[in-house]
């Protein structure tokens, strides 16, 4: 079983749809998590960090649920910039080493 | 912003030749690390190093080694380039453990 594990996609959604990812990681020491996003043939850039109580940034709610071992982003109001594939990103307890899902992606159709 | 640069963005090599993959960041920040990321696998750790002539094996060292000798330049090498090892090799560098990484552009790497 990988230890960060997402539905590959991909999800295709009109603009303007709402479109919830999904991400479950198996190490129950885990201690932080991100979402990553990576634009086709670019390098993986920093979305969000998740915190324990929720966060939002814009569009954009990261939750984190430690009991399931369950991780979320939710994109309101998709654009058709939003088209990339998002990484879920897990902080081993021991240093500093991420590691990542395989992605979902996105794409949003005019 | 925190830069971090590889020296290649495509690199085409033989089977059997040694390769040598180039990142450097201009930030100095303490962590780095190389990635490859390949179709279905998403990216794994090879080799990672938080401070100079420091390193540690990733996930997947085998066929890899890494040097460190000034804490802005982190090279990866492959000792005797395999086809199994064509892949996109992405650099990172973080500030501290909790923090996020930023990645270099990548470099395209085919063995034939």
């Amino acid at each position: 079983r990988k230890e960060v594990e997402q539905d590959p996609g991909p999800f295709n959604v009109p603009e303007g749809a709402t479109v919830a990812f999904n991400c479950t990681y198996s190490n129950s020491a885990s201690q932080s998590f991100f979402w990553y996003r990576q634009d086709c043939r670019k390098e993986p850039k920093l979305l969000m960090s998740v915190y324990s109580s929720g966060n939002e940034d814009g569009r954009f709610t990261a939750q984190l649920n430690r009991a399931s071992q369950y991780i979320s982003l939710l994109i309101r109001d998709s654009k058709l910039s939003d088209s990339a594939t998002y990484l879920c990103v897990v902080k081993r307890n021991q240093g500093g080493k991420l590691i990542f899902g395989q992605g979902t992606e996105l794409s949003v159709k005019p | 912003d925190v830069k971090v640069t590889q020296s290649s963005r495509y690199l085409v090599k033989r089977t059997g030749e040694k390769v040598f993959l180039e990142c450097v960041q201009d930030m100095d920040h303490e962590n780095m690390f190389w990635y490859r990321q390949d179709p279905g696998l998403g990216l794994r750790l090879i080799y990672f190093s938080y401070d100079v002539k420091m390193k540690e094996k990733g996930d997947i060292p085998e066929g890899y080694s890494v040097s460190r000798e000034k804490k802005e330049r982190f090279s990866l090498i492959l000792e005797s380039a395999s086809t199994n090892q064509t892949s996109m090799y992405l650099c990172a560098s973080s500030l501290l453990a909790n923090y996020g990484y930023t990645f270099g552009s990548g470099t395209r790497l085919t063995v034939v």
